[in-house]
């Protein structure tokens, strides 16, 4: 198991409810990107960590979005409330350092999708 | 951010090559042009990178005129299994990392 995993693969959830999601990046891979992918849509920045630090949140759609990465290594996506609009695909990825340009390793995402 | 245009689809049959095109206009001193191939129900995957003139792997080239305002990815002999979307992406790291900004790709459709 040497790729990006994230569960769940797939979240049916109501409308308000909070949800989290996981992500487990490669191991040693220092940074780790999440990305959401509506419908028929290309893949929009969410957040972006460097170990445990998010240096740039500015992809977050709202205050109801925030996520948190622990020992360098997992990171989970939580949002709270959940709003129809919420639902779609949500993107993991990973790279080696953040001082070259690495290739990112994309997970299979989660499926959300809020009723 | 750079933002990427790329045609929306493309047809093509098994053993011909297939040439994608992205335009790039405000692509910035820092950013190298990357590709990446997406199957549904799966996360991206890388195809290649590249910063100035050619790139070749194992799977595709990359071609990148000198004022890289544009790139073309060069699929060789397509088969079936390339049916796909194709992003282009341009990004470079800020102090933000590398945030990469992904259109809505080109759906490649590979027929017999």
């Amino acid at each position: 198991g040497a790729g990006v995993s994230q569960s769940p693969s797939n979240k049916v959830t109501e409308k308000g409810k909070d949800v989290e999601l996981r992500c487990d990046p490669i191991s040693g891979h220092t940074a780790l990107y999440w990305y959401r992918q509506s419908l028929g849509q290309g893949l929009e920045f969410l957040i972006y960590f460097q170990g445990n630090s998010a240096p740039d949140k500015s992809g977050l759609p709202s205050d109801r979005f925030s996520a948190e990465r622990t020992g360098g290594s997992v990171s989970t996506l939580t949002i709270q409330r959940t709003q129809q609009e919420d639902s779609a695909v949500y993107l993991c990825a990973s790279s080696l350092d953040r001082t070259r340009q690495e290739t990112q390793y994309f997970g299979p995402g989660t499926r959300l999708l809020v009723l | 951010l750079a933002k990427t245009t790329q045609p929306i689809s493309m047809d093509s049959y098994e053993g011909q090559e297939v040439n994608i095109t992205c335009s790039h206009n405000n692509i910035a001193t820092n950013d190298y042009i990357t590709w990446y191939q997406q199957f549904p129900s799966q996360g991206p995957r890388f195809i290649i990178q590249g910063y100035k003139t050619k790139v070749t792997n194992e799977v595709a080239s990359l071609f990148i005129p000198a004022d890289r305002k544009s790139s073309t990815l060069s699929l060789p002999r397509v088969s079936l299994s390339d049916t796909a979307v194709y992003y282009c992406l341009v990004g470079g790291f800020t102090g933000g990392g590398n945030k990469l900004t992904f259109g809505t790709g080109t759906q490649l459709k590979v027929e017999l």
